[in-house]
């Protein structure tokens, strides 16, 4: 999986509890992204980062906040969690634009 | 929103045959178009992928085939193998700013042997 390692790699958590997920490379790229992965609707974007500290919005945001405060590590954060949000998270990275994207092995998050 | 729709949602094939996946995008700033291919409990890994200025490109068993002013793309494999049993997304993204992938809603490939 291309030096990516995603963790933990199954979480059971409660309705209004925080979860934070960590996504963790060795191949110094420097795009980070976090999708989820719904039947039904593929993978969607939640958040990116570009760099240290620069981070953007996806497609679906709401809910989920992010922080890359080294190059290689990027937090996603659900701050209060919900059923709706119980998905398979996957980060990814690429070093340049337009050119490969390297998913990490996903974590499975179950929101009760 | 979704701005690009892939069908099949699911496709039997059998072995030696050819599969066939289609995706179709609205937004005429996409340039750039990838096929991801996902084993079951592993992230996607990129298969293949095309940009606009050419109607078609072939990698082993896999080709894209471009139509650019229908706004399409599709991925066919050739013989058909049981190990090609995967789920395939298409793609696509803009080349300005970082590589927001717009993604298909999958393909369930199931190749019989």
């Amino acid at each position: 999986d291309a030096g990516i390692t995603q963790s933990p790699r199954h979480k059971v958590t409660e309705t209004g509890t925080p979860v934070t997920l960590r996504c963790h490379q060795t191949e110094n790229h420097r795009y980070m992204y976090w999708y989820r992965q719904d039947p039904g609707h593929g993978l969607r974007l939640i958040h990116y980062s570009y760099g240290v500290k620069d981070t953007d919005k996806g497609e679906v945001s709401d809910g989920y906040s992010v922080s890359r405060s080294k190059t290689e590590d990027f937090l996603l954060t659900l701050e209060s969690a919900t059923s709706s949000q119980t998905s398979v998270y996957f980060c990814a990275i690429s070093e340049r634009q337009q050119e490969t994207q390297y998913f990490g092995p996903g974590t499975r998050l179950l929101v009760l | 929103q979704q701005q690009v729709k892939q069908s099949p949602q699911s496709l039997i094939v059998q072995k030696g045959g050819i599969s066939i996946i289609n995706c179709a995008y609205e937004n005429t700033a996409f340039d750039y178009f990838p096929w991801y291919q996902q084993f079951p409990g592993k992230g996607p890994a990129l298969l293949i992928a095309i940009r606009p200025d050419v109607s078609e490109k072939k990698e082993g068993r896999f080709t894209i085939s471009f139509n650019k002013s229908a706004k399409q793309f599709s991925l066919h494999i050739m013989d058909s193998q049981p190990g090609d049993s995967a789920t395939y997304f298409c793609a696509a993204s803009m080349r300005q700013g970082a590589q927001k992938l717009v993604f298909g809603q999958g393909t369930r490939l199931t190749i019989n042997p």
